[in-house]
C-alpha cells in the first residue's frame, strides 16, 4: 500500500522560504508510471495545485507560483521536496503531497495526510 | 486559464440521491476526476476518468460528463457521505495543467 508523508516546519516567518519533504513508502518514486505533486489548501478554502515532478527531475508549476516554487526529487531517499520562497500570510495552508498517474489527463491518488504551514512572525 | 464552477452547497435527505455538478467550457472533452474530503482529512479519489470508481469506493458513487457539465451522483445517501467534494481536470491548453473546482459542501439533512 503506497503511503506519502509530508514533513517540515509548521511555522515560517514572512519573506523566508517554506521547505517541505514528502517521503514515499510502499513503492518506488522512480516508477515511470507516475508523477509526484504538491497541492495546498488555505484554511476554509479550496484546493490549489502547486506543481509536479517526474522521477527524472522534469517539473511543471502553477504559473501563479512559478517564480517562487522549486520542486526537486531525491530518488535515493524516495523523497521529493517543495521550496516556496518569499512567503506571506497568503501562503498559510495545509500542504499535501500526492501521486499522479503519468497518463495524460489523470488524477491524484493517494494523498499524504497533509501538513499545516503557518506564515507568521 | 480553464475554470471549473461548482455549487457551494448541496443538501439531501438520507436515502435520497445527491447530484453535484462541475461546470466548464466543453468539459465533456476533458477527463474529470472527483475527490471527497471530510473535515480534517486529506482528499480521497472517488471517481476518475469521468465515471470509473477506484477499488473500495461504493457503487453508490457514479459520474457522468457531457457538454459543459460533469456530474457526481451519490445514490442512497448516508450520513457518512457528508463532506466537501471537488472536481478536477487536466488542462492541456494552458500552463495551468491541473485545475480544481471550488468545491461543494454536501450536507445530509
Amino acid at each position: 500500500q503506497l503511503q506519502l508523508q509530508e514533513s517540515g516546519p509548521g511555522l515560517v516567518k514572512p519573506s523566508e522560504t517554506l521547505s517541505l519533504t514528502c517521503t514515499v513508502s510502499g513503492g518506488s518514486i522512480s516508477s515511470s508510471s507516475y508523477y509526484w505533486g504538491w497541492i495546498r489548501q488555505p484554511p476554509g478554502k479550496g484546493l490549489e495545485w502547486i506543481g509536479s515532478i517526474y522521477y527524472s527531475g522534469s517539473t511543471y508549476y502553477n504559473p501563479s507560483l512559478k517564480s517562487r516554487v522549486t520542486i526537486s526529487v531525491d530518488t535515493s531517499k524516495n523523497q521529493f521536496s517543495l521550496k516556496l520562497s518569499s512567503v506571506t500570510a497568503a501562503d498559510t495552508a495545509v500542504y499535501y503531497c500526492a501521486r499522479r498517474e503519468a497518463a495524460a489527463g489523470s488524477w491524484f491518488d493517494p494523498w499524504g495526510q497533509g501538513t499545516l504551514v503557518t506564515v507568521s512572525s | 486559464s480553464y475554470v471549473l464552477t461548482q455549487p457551494p452547497s448541496v443538501s439531501v435527505a438520507p436515502g435520497k440521491t445527491a447530484r453535484i455538478t462541475c461546470g466548464g467550457n466543453n468539459i465533456g472533452s476533458k477527463s474529470v476526476h472527483w475527490y471527497q474530503q471530510k473535515p480534517g482529512q486529506a482528499p480521497v479519489l472517488v471517481i476518475y476518468y469521468d465515471s470509473d470508481r477506484p477499488s473500495g469506493i461504493p457503487e453508490r458513487f457514479s459520474g457522468s460528463n457531457s457538454g459543459n457539465t460533469a456530474t457526481l451522483t451519490i445514490s442512497r445517501v448516508e450520513a457518512g457521505d457528508e463532506a466537501d467534494y471537488y472536481c478536477q481536470v487536466w488542462d492541456s491548453s494552458s500552463d495551468l495543467h491541473v485545475v480544481f473546482g471550488g468545491g461543494t459542501k454536501l450536507t445530509v439533512l
